[in-house]
């Protein structure tokens, strides 16, 4: 079965220290892969997705940037943090196709101080 | 442009009793619909999704939604309802693959509280 993987839970990183979250999938090859944050536990905000190796599309302009080194893993990263990235990160893949549901890791909890 | 509502913030129910969770859609052509849950501190999980024929969708833990074309409507619902149903819920639409967005558009989530 496939399983999605997201580390770390939680994470408190100053205002202007870098940021790198990963994201891995295993049991399925060549998997659709995107990055969400989440404002106060409500509505999901797409940052990147992924159709493919080194195939990135940025939905919203930001200091984070998004790569995919490997079929299953994702990375999530920031030069320089701002207060404003403060969120709960979300990793996700899917099987390609409209018709195809998205399945979520357990997310990364960031706090900016 | 493909959209979702939720028009309800929050959903009330007492443990036993029958539950629906609203979620309408805009989208060029047919629709595919997908409900997720989310407990605190977790990731969102699939829970079902219509893609054609049969409007009313059986999926995980008991729940089912009912397409509704006419009313572009898709409400999730149990028969009765349990309090560790208690969580956020989420409607997405996506595609058709003649002129929809591939990427999903959920809505903005309808807090789900059963009482005990």
């Amino acid at each position: 079965s496939q399983t999605i993987h997201q580390w770390p839970a939680t994470l408190v990183q100053p205002v202007g220290s870098p940021l790198s979250l990963e994201c891995t999938v295993e049991g399925t090859s060549n998997p659709n892969l995107y990055w969400y944050r989440q404002a106060a536990g409500r509505g999901l905000q797409l940052l990147f997705y992924s159709v493919g190796i080194g195939q990135i599309s940025s939905e919203v302009p930001q200091n984070l940037s998004a790569s995919r080194p490997q079929d299953r893993q994702f990375i999530l990263s920031s030069k320089k943090l701002l207060l404003s990235d403060s969120g709960f990160y979300l990793c996700a893949w899917s099987v390609p196709g409209y018709n195809q549901p998205q399945h979520f890791g357990d997310g990364t909890r960031l706090s900016i101080l | 442009a493909q959209s979702v509502a939720q028009p309800e913030d929050q959903v009330n129910v007492a443990e036993g009793n029958p539950l629906t969770v609203k979620c309408t859609y805009s989208v060029s052509g047919n629709p595919y619909l997908f409900w997720y849950v989310q407990y605190p501190n977790r990731g969102l999980q699939f829970l079902l999704k219509y893609i054609t024929g049969d409007n009313l969708v059986k999926g995980s833990y008991g729940f089912e939604a009912e397409f509704n074309k006419s009313q572009t409507s898709f409400h999730l619902k149990k028969p009765s309802a349990l309090v560790s149903d208690s969580a956020l819920y989420f409607c997405a639409v996506r595609g058709p693959p003649s002129g929809g967005s591939y990427i999903p558009t959920f809505g903005r989530g309808t807090s789900l509280i059963v009482h005990p």
